[in-house]
Order: structure tokens, then C-alpha cells, then sequence
């Protein structure tokens, strides 16, 4: 099973430039969430979509839009990348938003912003 | 708003010994709280979830978090740790209405020695 899937893995920006991360998921579940992590912040959420057709900013949104396309996809988008955005950016989702249920985490996207 | 404090940035232990990552929540209401590994390059994966159905939680590798209301705690252990057990370790909170996000901790490494 393929679980959550992030593209890409790398990427290397010039300030300015635009990007957009790229999530997955195969498991049917109604809520996913953009998380960046940085040395010593943990996990900081940027944006979450509790069900398709709904998103709400999390800790960090500035800088930051999202679009959740369907079901299965939740993308993130940067539109002038700046330096302070270098950061691992991991997206995961669960069955619903709130509750016990376990979230599945993607392989993460290294991003370097110069 | 829920929260979590992890306690300590860095927990080092030898081989054998118990490990202890501490992690508080702030929550208005008995909230979900559960402990994630990380290792490194990875995404990160359930060790363990608080759901009130019982206050000591048995999680996998090993690893047990109690849950003490009066202290609002949520401790994580391992009587004896494994080289293995090296990782980053993050608690998390989430709450009962729907729609709620995941919020995480800013995390602890573990680094276990010979």
C-alpha cells in the first residue's frame, strides 16, 4: 500500500520562485494536514483540511495556500518562496480530524530556499 | 487551545537503562493524546494513543505512556532501551469536536549509548 505520497522529496528554490508540494493518499480518509518541521520547533501546522472542500489555516499559514482537489489530494503551494521556508514539510492524513485516530505520515519534502 | 510541552529537548540514556520522555497537556476538556517516532530521514509513525478507555497505555517496541489527570501528564517509558530506540519522539494532542487538528510537541531526541 502506498499510503500517503509526497513529491517531490528535494527541491532546491531561488527566493521568489514558486512551488508547489504535491500529497496523496490512497487510504480514503476524509482530513489531511500540512506540517513543516524545523531543529528544535517540532511539528508546526501550516494548513488542514478536515474534508474535502473545506481548509483552515494552522500555527503558521503566512506564505502558505492550499488546495485540497479532490479526496485524495491536498497540495501546498508557495508563491514567492523566501529563505525563512527552507524546511521539511511533511503531510499527513487520518479517517477523520479530531478524535483517537492515528495519523499516516508521508516520506516528507526537503525543501532549500536560497 | 490544546497544547503539549515536551520537557527537554534531548534525553540521553545507555543501553539498559529506562528511558523517560516527559510531555504536559493543556487541554479544557480530557483530551486524545498520543505518542509518535521518528527516525531519522523518515516520516513519523504511532508508538501509542491515550483514549480514556484506560490511564496506561501499552504501545509498540516496548513503550508505555500513563495518563495522570491531576499532573496533566502523559509520560512516556521503557523499562530497558535499545540502541534501536535512537530517535526523535513526539507527543501530540487532539480534541473530541470534529474538525479538531493535530497538534504536536516540539519534540525530544533520544540518543542511546553503549
Amino acid at each position: 500500500n502506498a499510503g500517503v505520497t509526497q513529491t517531490p522529496k528535494f527541491q532546491v528554490l531561488k527566493t521568489g520562485q514558486s512551488m508547489t508540494l504535491q500529497c496523496a493518499q490512497d487510504m480514503n480518509h476524509n482530513s489531511m494536514y500540512w506540517y513543516r518541521q524545523d531543529p528544535g520547533m517540532g511539528l508546526r501546522l501550516i494548513y488542514y483540511s478536515a474534508s474535502e472542500g473545506t481548509t483552515d489555516k494552522g500555527e503558521v499559514p503566512n506564505g502558505y495556500n492550499v488546495s485540497r482537489l479532490n479526496k485524495r489530494e491536498f497540495s501546498l503551494r508557495l508563491e514567492s518562496a523566501a529563505p525563512s521556508q527552507t524546511s521539511v514539510y511533511f503531510c499527513a492524513s487520518v479517517p477523520r480530524a479530531g478524535g483517537a485516530t492515528e495519523a499516516f505520515f508521508g516520506q516528507g519534502t526537503r525543501l532549500t530556499v536560497v | 487551545a490544546q497544547s503539549v510541552t515536551q520537557l527537554g529537548s534531548h534525553v540521553s540514556v545507555s543501553e539498559g537503562a529506562l528511558v523517560l520522555l516527559r510531555c504536559n497537556y493543556s487541554s479544557s476538556v480530557p483530551p486524545y493524546l498520543f505518542w509518535y517516532v521518528q527516525y531519522p530521514n523518515q516520516g513519523l509513525q504511532l508508538l501509542l494513543k491515550y483514549t480514556s478507555a484506560a490511564t496506561l497505555v501499552k504501545g509498540i517496541n516496548g513503550f508505555e505512556a500513563e495518563f495522570k489527570k491531576s499532573e496533566t501528564s502523559f509520560h512516556l517509558t521503557k523499562p530497558s532501551a535499545h540502541m534501536s530506540d535512537a530517535a526523535e519522539y513526539f507527543c501530540a494532542v487532539s480534541g473530541d469536536q470534529a474538525g479538531t487538528a493535530l497538534i504536536f510537541g516540539k519534540g525530544t531526541t533520544l540518543s542511546v549509548s553503549s
